[in-house]
C-alpha cells in the first residue's frame, strides 16, 4: 500500500528565504507525481507534475525534483512572498491499476513579511 | 470553461440526517473522483466512477455512503444517516479520461460538511 509523507508538517520563514519541501513515497511503482496548493478553506491548485520519467519540472519561482528509485520529491521555492503563505500537498499516481491519488497530510507555510 | 463544480460549498447536518453532495465535472470529461479530508489529515480516496459505472469504490465505508454518476447530470456522494466522524471537506476530480494514460486531475472547490 503506498504511502506519502510530507516533512517538515509545518514551515515558518520571512519573505526572500529560499525553501525546500519535502515529499517521500514508499512504492516506486508511480505513474507521476504533483504538487498542489490549498488555500484555508479552498480546494486544491495544481502547481506542478512529473512524469515518472522526467527528473524536474519548473514554474516561475518554484522547481520540483523528482527521484522516483529513491521514493522521493522536493518542492523548491525561490525568494518567497507572503502569498505562498499555504498548505502544499504532495500527491502520486499508481504506475497500474487506477488512476487514484495518494496523498501526503501536507506542508503549512507561513510566509511573514 | 467552467472548472469542476461543487455543491453545495457548505452543508450543516445533525446526526441521523442525509447529506448528498454534488459534482459536475469540467466539459468534456467523463471520470470522476471523490476525496476526503478529514481534520488534521490527508486527502483520502473514496470512489472513482465513470457515466453510469463504479470503477473502484475501494475507499468508501462500505455502509452509509454511496456514490453514482448518472448518465445525465452530476455526481452524487450520498451519506445517509451521517454521524459526527462524517464532518470533514469532500472533494471531487474529474479527469478526462482514466487508466493507463496521461489524464491530469481538476479538483473541485470541495464541500464541507458539519454534522451537529
Amino acid at each position: 500500500k503506498q504511502e506519502v509523507t510530507q516533512i517538515p508538517a509545518a514551515l515558518s520563514v520571512p519573505e526572500g528565504e529560499n525553501l525546500v519541501l519535502n515529499c517521500s513515497f514508499t512504492d516506486s511503482a508511480i505513474y507521476n507525481l504533483q504538487w498542489f496548493r490549498q488555500d484555508p478553506g479552498k480546494g486544491l491548485t495544481s502547481l506542478l507534475l512529473i512524469q515518472s520519467s522526467q527528473r524536474e519540472q519548473t514554474s516561475g519561482r518554484l522547481n520540483a525534483s523528482l527521484d522516483k528509485s529513491s521514493g522521493r520529491s522536493t518542492l523548491y521555492i525561490a525568494a518567497s512572498q507572503p502569498g505562498d503563505s499555504a498548505t502544499y500537498l504532495c500527491a502520486v499516481r499508481p504506475q497500474s491499476g487506477y488512476s487514484t491519488l495518494t496523498f501526503g497530510k501536507g506542508t503549512m507555510l507561513l510566509v511573514s513579511p | 470553461n467552467a472548472g469542476v463544480m461543487q455543491n453545495p460549498r457548505h452543508l450543516v447536518r445533525r446526526r441521523g440526517q442525509e447529506a448528498r453532495l454534488r459534482c459536475s465535472p469540467m466539459k468534456g470529461h467523463s471520470h470522476v473522483y471523490w476525496y476526503r479530508q478529514l481534520p488534521e489529515e490527508g486527502l483520502k480516496f473514496m470512489v472513482y466512477l465513470q457515466k453510469e459505472n463504479i470503477i473502484d469504490e475501494s475507499g468508501m465505508p462500505k455502509e452509509r455512503f454511496s456514490a453514482e454518476f448518472p448518465k445525465e447530470g452530476p455526481s452524487i456522494l450520498r451519506i445517509q444517516q451521517v454521524v459526527r466522524g462524517d464532518s470533514a471537506a469532500y472533494f471531487c476530480a474529474s479527469s478526462r479520461g482514466g487508466g493507463a494514460s496521461y489524464n491530469e486531475q481538476f479538483f473541485g472547490p470541495g464541500t464541507r460538511l458539519t454534522v451537529l
